[in-house]
């Protein structure tokens, strides 16, 4: 089955404590994003990748990394969260620059206390 | 900022009946595209436009690039059509979005 999978579901983490949200397509998709949604403001892009080893910052980068070794993998990295990062997460992939449309992941709902 | 503004952010419907949610935005656009959010949170990419209409199923969108308005028609709506719809844009490489509209079907 074609899909977008973001691990874990659910993080609840303290302040300061480096954590990875896992991203993985199985499409062979070249574009690949991460945004952050939040009550109000809605869906904001923080990184995306248009292929291996190339990445860019969103709207909203500041506190955030990302990779891209490998096609299917890209995924997002808080060194040293904080409690404004706590957000539902979600990544997309796409081909053809979003022609077809774009395909989400699950999200991922993290509370940093 | 807001690149994006969509209305009305909340509908009620009864089913049946036919909805419109509109999106205007302020950038230039390579593309708009209209997404669907399900309660549960999933997110399911429905169009991409550049110009004119596409229609799937029970849905249409169009969208005027002169005006920098699109618009998403559900017509014959149904409960199962609950849900947030979001409109989003791209300018340049970068993406922005709206804050959504929550359509309400009720039986």
């Amino acid at each position: 089955e074609a899909q977008v999978t973001q691990n874990p579901r659910y993080l609840i983490t303290v302040t300061g404590k480096k954590l990875t949200v896992t991203c993985s397509q199985n499409m062979n998709h070249e574009y690949m994003s991460w945004y952050r949604q939040d009550p109000g403001l809605g869906l904001r892009q923080i990184y995306y990748s248009m292929n291996v080893e190339v990445t860019d910052k969103g709207d909203v980068p500041e506190g955030y990394k990302v990779s891209r070794k490998e096609k299917r993998n890209f995924p997002l990295i808080l060194e040293s969260p904080s409690p404004n990062q706590t957000s539902l997460y979600f990544c997309a992939s796409s081909l053809n620059q979003g022609i077809h449309g774009y395909t989400f992941g699950s999200g991922t709902r993290l509370t940093v206390v | 900022k807001n690149e994006v503004e969509q209305s009305p952010q909340n509908l009620t419907a009864q089913e049946g009946e036919f909805i419109t949610i509109n999106c205007s935005y302020s950038v230039g656009i390579s593309a708009l595209h209209w997404l669907q959010q399900h309660p549960g949170g999933g997110i399911v990419s429905l169009f991409m436009l550049s110009s004119g209409k596409k229609k799937h199923g029970r849905l249409i969108a169009t969208i005027n690039i002169q005006e920098k308005h699109s618009s998403l028609h559900i017509t014959a709506s149904h409960p199962r059509d609950s849900a947030v719809y979001i409109c989003a844009v791209r300018s340049g490489k970068l993406f922005y979005f709206g804050t959504g509209s929550s359509l309400t079907v009720i039986p």
